[in-house]
């Protein structure tokens, strides 16, 4: 089944201890993405990916990291994570970066910091 | 820059009855994409429906309808029949050219309430 998978679905820690949220898709997709959704400020870029190795900005990078290795799998790390990252964070994926391709989203991950 | 704006926090439908969610966009680009989500409350995002700015018909996928007027600059969901289950939260979303290639913007959102 074509699918994006990030884990975990929950998470809940404490201020200062990193963390690392997985996201995988078996589509072959080049583009891949990280949200986090909050409610009043909807959802924002964190991060994108156009391909293998290239990386950039979104919207709200700050305090967020992110690697491309391989063109499957795309994670989104919390360095020193802080209360105001508790939010419900979205992993997605296109298959090209074109206005034509919508994305296919992971189930989400609900992080909670203490 | 692009922007989607969602103007009904919330909407109320009988089931079996059509309902229309509102999307206004802005954007300088010639070329783009607009695209419909579904959030249940259970936290998924569903992509439901497409609308390519060429396209001269309006998308259709089962239930599903956009209403894409251009010169208006809106796409508005229309979905048929409602169901019980259609209760959720409904994004719309653009991509689009120039500095933001690649990226999906999306508006605030409607939460549908599917009445029995």
């Amino acid at each position: 089944e074509a699918q994006v998978t990030q884990n975990p679905r929950y998470l809940i820690t404490v201020t200062g201890k990193k963390l690392t949220v997985t996201c995988s898709q078996n589509m072959n997709h080049e583009y891949m993405s990280w949200y986090r959704q909050d409610p009043g400020l909807g959802l924002r870029q964190i991060y994108y990916s156009m391909n293998v190795e290239v990386t950039d900005k979104g919207d709200v990078p700050e305090g967020y990291k992110v690697s491309r290795k391989e063109k499957r799998n795309f994670p989104l790390i919390l360095e020193s994570p802080s209360p105001n990252q508790t939010s419900l964070y979205f992993c997605a994926s296109r298959e090209f970066a074109g206005v034509t391709s919508p994305l296919h989203f992971g189930n989400g991950t609900r992080l909670t910091v203490t | 820059a692009q922007k989607i704006t969602q103007t009904q926090p919330g909407m109320f439908v009988q089931e079996k009855e059509a309902v229309t969610l509102d999307c206004t966009y802005d954007t300088s680009d010639q070329s783009y994409g607009l695209f419909w989500y579904k959030q249940p409350s259970s936290g998924e995002m569903i992509f439901l429906i497409y609308q390519g700015s060429y396209d001269e018909q309006n998308a259709t996928e089962g239930r599903y309808s956009l209403n894409f007027q251009k010169a208006r600059k809106s796409a508005n969901l229309v979905i048929s029949a409602s169901q019980l289950g259609d209760s959720a939260m409904y994004f719309c979303a653009m991509s689009a050219g120039g500095t933001s290639y690649g990226k999906l913007t999306f508006g605030q959102g409607t939460i549908l309430t599917v009445h029995p």
